[in-house]
């Protein structure tokens, strides 16, 4: 079975500077693809970026960055220069080849302090 | 503007009434989503459809039923039977269904029974 865990229930930020939301995973499918996911108050589900399982590099996408260390099954989004608008949720989700459902993690509340 | 829409963003029903909450696409999306998502936890999976007139469920089916008469529309019905249906639904599409096609969401409805 796969399972998504975001142990940061919330984190705080500066504006301006970088921060580093964790998520691991575990499945035992080969193939698999790792998203992040932005909420903001409003509700919608904003995609960020994803990482395919083979992917040899590091997917950037603009300032969202994932660092994924395939050996240690994390998948963790880097937001590079902060801004206030980045206060949201975001959530780690991954799907995989032989259980083709979306799997979200508990999400890690992000605050960026002026 | 390609998109998904929900309607209507707040729902107020009475216990033991049967709502339906619709979902349409412009996005030619073959693949649709419902999710449920209560205060301070991630997504759950309600059904999935890959293709018109088919459907799946997802983890938390019981008391949900849905339809795909049409590609573009995926509208969620949930019965009298969901012991607890106040909840954000999230309706989302992608191209396909496979590890490597990102969901996208819709703006959600909030549905509060009494």
């Amino acid at each position: 079975a796969q399972k998504i865990t975001q142990t940061q229930p919330g984190m705080f930020v500066q504006e301006k500077e970088a921060v580093t939301l964790d998520c691991t995973y575990d499945t035992s499918d080969q193939s698999y693809g790792l998203f992040w996911y932005k909420q903001p108050s409003s509700g919608e589900m904003i995609f960020l970026i994803y990482q395919g399982s083979y992917d040899e590099q590091n997917a950037t996408e603009g300032r969202y960055s994932l660092n994924f260390q395939k050996a240690r099954k994390s998948a963790n989004l880097v937001i590079s220069a902060s801004q206030l608008g980045d206060s949201a949720m975001y959530f780690c989700a991954m799907s995989a080849y032989n259980n083709n459902d979306m799997r979200f993690g508990a999400g890690t509340r992000l605050t960026v302090k002026p | 503007d390609g998109g998904i829409t929900q309607s209507p963003k707040y729902l107020f029903r009475k216990e033991g009434q049967n709502v339906t909450l619709s979902c349409e696409q412009n996005l030619n999306h073959d693949a649709m989503y419902w999710y449920r998502q209560d205060p301070g936890q991630g997504l759950r999976l309600i059904y999935y459809s890959q293709i018109v007139n088919d459907f799946q469920k997802g983890d938390i089916a019981e008391g949900y039923s849905v339809s795909r008469e049409k590609k573009e529309s995926f509208p969620l019905t949930v019965t009298s039977a969901q012991k607890n249906p106040t909840a954000f639904y999230l309706c989302a599409s992608s191209i396909g269904k496979g590890f490597a096609y990102e969901q996208y969401f819709g703006p959600g409805t909030r549905l509060t029974v009494t």
